[in-house]
Order: structure tokens, then C-alpha cells, then sequence
């Protein structure tokens, strides 16, 4: 398998303008997380599917932030207008449930820098 | 509620062993993971260890957890400059399938 696959490597946009990262989990997964990396924040967990289903939004920093997983393969994490503050390095993660030891793979991240 | 805590940086020189510490609160943690991030590039799973052991080996990895003291380490021993990277501890949450991580010890290799 590829691994977890995202979309754009890298993305710089301007302040207001929207913003759309893409993600393709390993095939087979059943759990995709989003992630986001700061130099003052850490990794923060944002949001996470099971079964194309949103489990647990509750790290989602405000409305402008909106996640879908429309199938199986593919999900989307949309940040709409995007601020300065949103520049960070963004990650998808896939999982199995059939795997018991539980281990999450991480794509190589999409960098974002909003001007 | 859930945490890790990790010290932010260790410098140890080539040939010697690096040994990074972590702790968790989660006492129902059944899997305890070190994933390792080097520059520009995603996590990456270098070893786990169930909660029922004490110890677990790899190659030049060795992995200990003190359970009672809620304590993980991850020793590296003759320490390469590939070695260079941001070392995360992870605990698995509970029941869920979501990982708590750490802030991430960065670990540099000097000659």
C-alpha cells in the first residue's frame, strides 16, 4: 500500500481566501484523524471518523473549521476564511479496528501558510 | 484528564546511548507507543509495548514502562546522526482508538 496520502504538500494562501486539504487513508482503515502541528501547540488531535462517521470534533478550533468524509477513501479538512493563525503543518492519520495494537500511520502532512 | 509529558530536548553525542522519558496518566492505557518525526516528514511508529510488559527490545531500541509509577522510556543505544529527530510518546485513550501524545523531545546527535 502507498501509505496515507495527502493532498497538497504544501499550500500558501492569503488571509480570507478558502482552503481545502485532502487525505486518503490506507486502504482497509476504518479510523481517519486530523491532526495539526504548531511550534507552540504541539500535535493536536482535531477531529476523527470511524466509518466515514465524525466521532469526536471536540478539537476543532472554531467554525471556520469544517472536516467530511464523504467515503471510505477520501476526506477533507476545509478551513474557511482561512487566518494567519491557521499556518501550521496539517496531518491525516489512518487506523484498523481489526488491528488490536492500534497503530495510527500518518501521511508525510500538508503545510499551510496563510499570509 | 489525559496527558503526557515529555522533556523538550536531549543532546548526546555519537556512539552514546540516548534515553528518553515519558509520562502518562491514563492508568487503562493498554498499548503505550514511540513514534519518531524527522524533519518535513510525518510520524512515523518506531516501537510499542503492551501494557503487560515490563520490557521490550528491538534492535538497538529498548522500551521500559513502569506501570506503577506511570513511567515510559525509550533507550536508543550507539546513537547515529540519522538518530536526529523528534521523539513522541503516545498513550492509547482509554477504550477509544485515539491516540494523547506528547509535546515531542527533540533529540540531537553531536559528534
Amino acid at each position: 500500500d502507498a501509505g496515507v496520502i495527502q493532498s497538497p504538500r504544501h499550500e500558501v494562501t492569503e488571509m480570507g481566501q478558502e482552503v481545502t486539504l485532502r487525505c486518503k487513508p490506507i486502504s482497509g482503515h476504518d479510523y481517519l484523524f486530523w491532526y495539526r502541528q504548531t511550534m507552540m501547540r504541539g500535535l493536536e488531535l482535531l477531529i476523527y471518523f470511524n466509518n466515514n462517521v465524525p466521532i469526536d470534533d471536540s478539537g476543532m478550533p472554531e467554525d471556520r473549521f469544517s472536516a467530511k468524509m464523504p467515503n471510505a477513501s477520501f476526506s477533507t479538512l476545509k478551513i474557511q476564511p482561512s487566518e494567519p493563525r491557521d499556518s501550521a503543518v496539517y496531518f491525516c492519520a489512518s487506523s484498523s479496528t481489526g488491528q488490536v495494537k492500534n497503530i495510527q500511520y500518518f501521511g508525510a502532512g500538508t503545510r499551510l501558510s496563510v499570509l | 484528564g489525559e496527558d503526557v509529558e515529555q522533556s523538550l530536548f536531549l543532546s548526546v553525542r555519537e556512539g552514546d546511548s540516548s534515553v528518553i522519558n515519558c509520562t502518562y496518566t491514563d492508568s487503562s492505557s493498554t498499548y503505550l507507543y514511540w513514534y519518531k518525526q524527522e524533519p518535513g516528514a510525518g510520524l512515523q511508529l518506531l516501537t510499542y509495548i503492551f501494557s503487560n510488559m515490563d520490557m521490550k527490545q528491538d534492535q538497538r531500541l529498548t522500551v521500559l514502562l513502569n506501570k506503577k509509577d506511570k513511567h515510559l522510556s525509550l533507550r536508543i543505544a550507539d546513537t547515529q546522526t540519522g538518530d536526529s529527530a523528534i521523539y513522541f510518546c503516545a498513550e492509547r485513550y482509554g477504550g477509544y482508538n485515539k491516540l494523547i501524545f506528547g509535546a515531542g523531545t527533540r533529540l540531537a546527535v553531536h559528534p
